[in-house]
């Protein structure tokens, strides 16, 4: 199967605790993307990668951290630093950067910082 | 930045009948794109329309484009029960960079 895989589904951690979320794909994309989402909200974009061992901040990189060291792989770290961390995560990719392609996404994972 | 706000945020129908949700942008855009999102899922990506067109069929699916307007349109006919879902637009706010702008969604409940 060719797709998009995170994991885990739900996440629990303390304040104060770096955590990463894993971001998986096998379907030989270029680009992939990290975007958070809030109750009720659009999708806001976190971190973006257009080719391996390159990254661009989004909207709302503050207290979050990437790397793209493989083509298939591209890791989100929320830091202590990120204020508000519980959300709904979601990974993305396409083939080729730029947004006149079609985007795919992973089924999400589930922060909750307490 | 906030580029596509969507229109109702929720909307609630009956099995059969038409769902129609609207998208209004501010910037120029070269295409845009809907997406669907079951409750607790990622997105799954409906329809790309470029801004040299004005409509685009997709089985029920049909997306209309008004540049003048800065406005487009998703009507899903004949609706089901699994319809249900989060609609978002998203747009390239003109080609700045790799990005696409999603809206707030609009909320569909199709009720057998």
């Amino acid at each position: 199967d060719g797709g998009i895989t995170q994991s885990p589904k739900y996440l629990f951690r303390k304040e104060g605790q770096n955590v990463t979320l894993s971001c998986e794909q096998n379907l030989n994309h270029d680009a992939m993307y990290w975007y958070r989402q809030d109750p009720g909200q659009g999708l806001r974009l976190i971190y973006y990668s257009q080719i391996v061992n390159d990254f661009q901040k989004g909207d709302i990189a503050e207290g979050y951290s990437v790397s793209r060291e493989k083509k298939e792989s591209f890791p989100l770290t929320v830091t202590s630093a990120q204020k508000n961390p519980t959300a709904f995560y979601l990974c993305a990719s396409s083939i080729v950067p730029g947004p006149s392609y079609e985007q795919y996404f992973g089924p999400g994972t589930r922060l909750t910082v307490t | 930045s906030q580029q596509g706000e969507e229109d109702p945020q929720a909307l609630s129908i009956q099995e059969g009948e038409n769902a129609t949700m609207n998208c209004s942008y501010k910037t120029s855009i070269n295409n845009l794109q809907w997406y669907r999102q079951n409750s607790g899922r990622g997105l799954v990506h409906l329809i790309l329309i470029r801004s040299n067109e004005r409509e685009k069929h997709s089985g029920r699916l049909r997306v209309t484009l008004d540049t003048s307007k800065k406005s487009s349109s998703l009507l899903i006919t004949a609706s089901r029960a699994a319809d249900t879902a989060s609609y978002f637009c998203a747009t390239d706010e003109g080609n700045q960079g790799g990005k696409l702008i999603f809206g707030q969604g609009t909320e569909l409940s199709v009720k057998p």
